[in-house]
């Protein structure tokens, strides 16, 4: 089967660095996404990810390994509204999109 | 500006109930989708549409149905709403490509009394 495994939940302190992980078992691989979605709200697009290595995005930046199955979402200076829950998502080999669980991120003061 | 509409942001509705939840979107987008989202089950996919009149099941179709009679209009239909409906319901829109960023509404929570 399909499967896409990330942490339920962590606590960050502000200003500091967190990096949430994300591995996949998918069926084919055809990009990997990152959303962030605010309690009570939709879930927006951060970064996407097709080939090996890091992307930077201001304070975020993804990283990919594709012979792993392994992604991270790395955030630096953390900030009281990052507090939301981070979903990963896989395309697979059909175009499929495959969602995770999410994280949910708790930036302390 | 990309934009996605719901038609209700929260929904109340008794067991056996009929309900029509709809999607709009504005982007001239081929592709929509329906996704029910609950703790700790992350986003599953419901039906999708690639085109208008166009629908296809996802991964968990049992007891709704959808229609796409125009582009920009996607609608979910509970035929008689059961209490394990009760969820948060997101619909989202993509472009033609397969690896192009989804975008969603706001999302409709739904709770079946």
């Amino acid at each position: 089967g399909q499967n896409i495994d990330q942490p339920t939940e962590m606590t960050a302190t502000e200003g500091a660095i967190v990096q949430i992980n994300c591995t996949y078992q998918t069926s084919g691989f055809n990009g990997l996404f990152w959303y962030q979605q605010h309690a009570g709200e939709a879930p927006t697009f951060l970064s996407y990810n097709v080939l090996d290595g890091l992307e930077e995005k201001g304070r975020f930046s993804s990283f990919l390994s594709r012979s792993k199955g392994y992604s991270y979402l790395l955030l630096k200076e953390l900030q009281m509204k990052d507090s939301a829950s981070y979903l990963c998502a896989v395309i697979d080999s059909n175009y499929q999109l495959i969602w995770g669980a999410g994280t949910k991120l708790i930036i302390k003061p | 500006d990309v934009k996605v509409t719901q038609s209700s942001r929260y929904l109340v509705k008794r067991t056996g109930e009929k309900v029509f939840l709809e999607c709009v979107q504005d982007m001239d987008h081929e592709n929509m989708f329906w996704y029910r989202q609950d703790p700790g089950l992350g986003l599953r996919l419901i039906y999708f549409s690639y085109d208008v009149k166009m629908k296809e099941k996802g991964d968990i179709p049992e007891g709704y149905s959808v229609s796409r009679e125009k582009k920009e209009r996607f609608s979910l239909i509970l035929e008689s709403a059961s209490t394990n409906q009760t969820s948060m319901y997101l619909c989202a829109s993509r472009g033609t490509g397969d690896t192009e960023t989804q975008y969603f509404g706001p999302g409709t929570r739904l709770l079946v009394l």
